[in-house]
């Protein structure tokens, strides 16, 4: 089963330092993964995926993540924090192989909090 | 605005009711998934239709049930409703061909409560 695992239920930082929200996976084979932010009362709204290629992958609102193998892990980030960042934030990851019809898989989240 | 609409945006009833949820992809997307948010559970998936076939099923109660018309808009209909059904319940769409590289993109939801 491919499953994600968000291992901290907040982060804090301060405004215009750097920020990293963690995401580990378990995948059985490569991994398809997923970042997406929910800011209050709002839907999901997607920031980046890696599926192939560069392990650096770059997203929307100044957001990248790092995809690293040996670590199984997809950590969320930011050169620096903005207090319109602070949301709930998800890591997912979907089958390749079209188990259960690609639906993606959802880490508990992640709020993220910063303050001036 | 990520082009997909959900109606109603908040609905509340009663236990042991029904109603239905809505819900219209983004133009051209053949692809409609439902998800449940709940403070318990998470986020989870409960259903995938594709062009108007079920492609998949996730967590879903057998209470529960969804439909795609022709014209791709889906509803989610929800049965004997219990006081744990309260959550908030999103669709996405995803663009043709449904694959697993392509992002899904979400609707606001609608948010139910079950008194």
């Amino acid at each position: 089963a491919q499953s994600v695992a968000q291992p901290e239920d907040q982060v804090n930082v301060a405004e215009g330092n750097p920020l990293t929200v963690k995401c580990t996976y378990s995948v059985s084979g490569n991994p398809y993964l997923f970042w997406y932010v929910q800011y209050p009362n709002r839907g999901l709204q997607f920031l980046l995926k890696y599926i192939t290629g560069d392990n650096l992958v770059k997203g929307s609102y100044g957001f990248e993540a790092e995809f690293n193998k040996s670590q199984t892990s997809f950590h969320l980030k930011k050169p620096s924090a903005l207090v319109s960042d602070s949301a709930l934030y998800f890591c997912a990851v979907r089958d390749p192989a079209g188990g259960s019809g690609y639906a993606l898989n959802f880490g508990k989240g992640t709020s993220l909090l910063v303050t001036p | 605005d990520s082009g997909v609409t959900q109606t109603p945006k908040h609905l509340i009833t009663a236990t042991g009711q029904r109603v239905t949820l809505r819900c219209s992809p983004r133009s051209g997307d053949l692809s409609v998934y439902w998800y449940q948010q709940s403070l318990d559970q998470g986020l989870q998936f409960l259903i995938h239709y594709y062009n108007g076939e079920e492609r998949a099923k996730g967590n879903i109660l057998e209470r529960f049930s969804a439909q795609q018309f022709p014209d791709l808009h889906s509803e989610l209909n929800l049965s004997s409703l219990e006081l744990g059904d309260s959550a908030l319940y999103f669709c996405a769409s995803s663009v043709v061909p449904a694959s697993s590289y392509n992002e899904q993109f979400f609707g606001p939801g609608t948010r139910l409560t079950v008194l």
